[in-house]
């Protein structure tokens, strides 16, 4: 699977957009970027995913560089509730490869 | 909505004594995983299963781990016997198939500690 790195850490503003960077510059053509999120001592949760074209749905909205080399996953109006670890992942095949993810801090 | 169901939420055993988890995944879905969280760190995929069958488990220490989907519905791991090291967050997920373009769904886990 191709690599993915994320900031370490960012915090954002309750009520603000808050926009997780991602760059996987080896993607290949059949890989898919997906988003989960892990709120502290909780199961990860699905947030989106695409292969080229942006998506939204009622969670976030993510946005593919045209070249496919770089993502952003936006949080249109963050809450408290929103602060977790937010993963990355650019997915091949079965496997969801998991890396360490950003710390998001929504901050009141 | 439909979840994935773990059980149990926290189990605390002693080394060198048996443990076993529990996974229900959401009705349907075909592929189930197994993942293991040590603090700090992402999940790290341990087995897969499409149906019955396992897909891969190249990452299981199957000196002391298995784990079995004998229905094809839910699924257990195992852990014998239990090491210090082993002490973790175990994630269960689950998909309709184990194409690409197909999303997981992870359970609560289980929080494991080995004393």
């Amino acid at each position: 699977d191709a690599k993915t790195t994320q900031p370490t850490s960012m915090d954002c503003a309750e009520g603000r957009a808050a926009n997780l960077p991602c760059n996987h510059s080896t993607i290949s053509g059949n890989e898919y970027v997906y988003w989960y999120r892990q709120i502290h001592s909780q199961g990860p949760q699905y947030i989106i995913h695409g292969l080229k074209n942006n998506e939204t749905n009622e969670m976030a909205s993510l946005i593919i560089t045209e070249d496919r080399k770089s993502s952003t996953l936006i949080l249109p109006h963050a809450t408290l509730r929103d602060t977790a670890v937010y993963y990355c992942i650019v997915r091949t095949d079965y496997k969801l490869s998991f890396g360490a993810g950003t710390t998001v801090t929504v901050r009141a | 909505e439909a979840e994935v169901a773990q059980s149990p939420r926290y189990k605390i055993t002693e080394k060198s004594q048996a443990v076993a988890f529990w996974c229900d995944p959401i009705s349907g879905h075909a592929t189930l995983y197994w993942y293991r969280q040590i603090l700090g760190q992402g999940p790290e995929l341990l087995v897969q299963f499409q149906d019955e069958s396992v897909v891969d488990d190249s990452q299981l220490p199957k000196d002391r781990f298995s784990a079995e989907r004998l229905k094809g519905v839910d699924s257990t791991l195992k852990i014998q016997p239990a090491e210090l090291g082993d002490s973790a967050m175990y994630l269960c997920a689950s998909s309709l198939g184990g194409g690409v373009n197909t999303e997981a769904f992870f359970g609560q886990g289980t929080r494991l500690t080995v004393v």
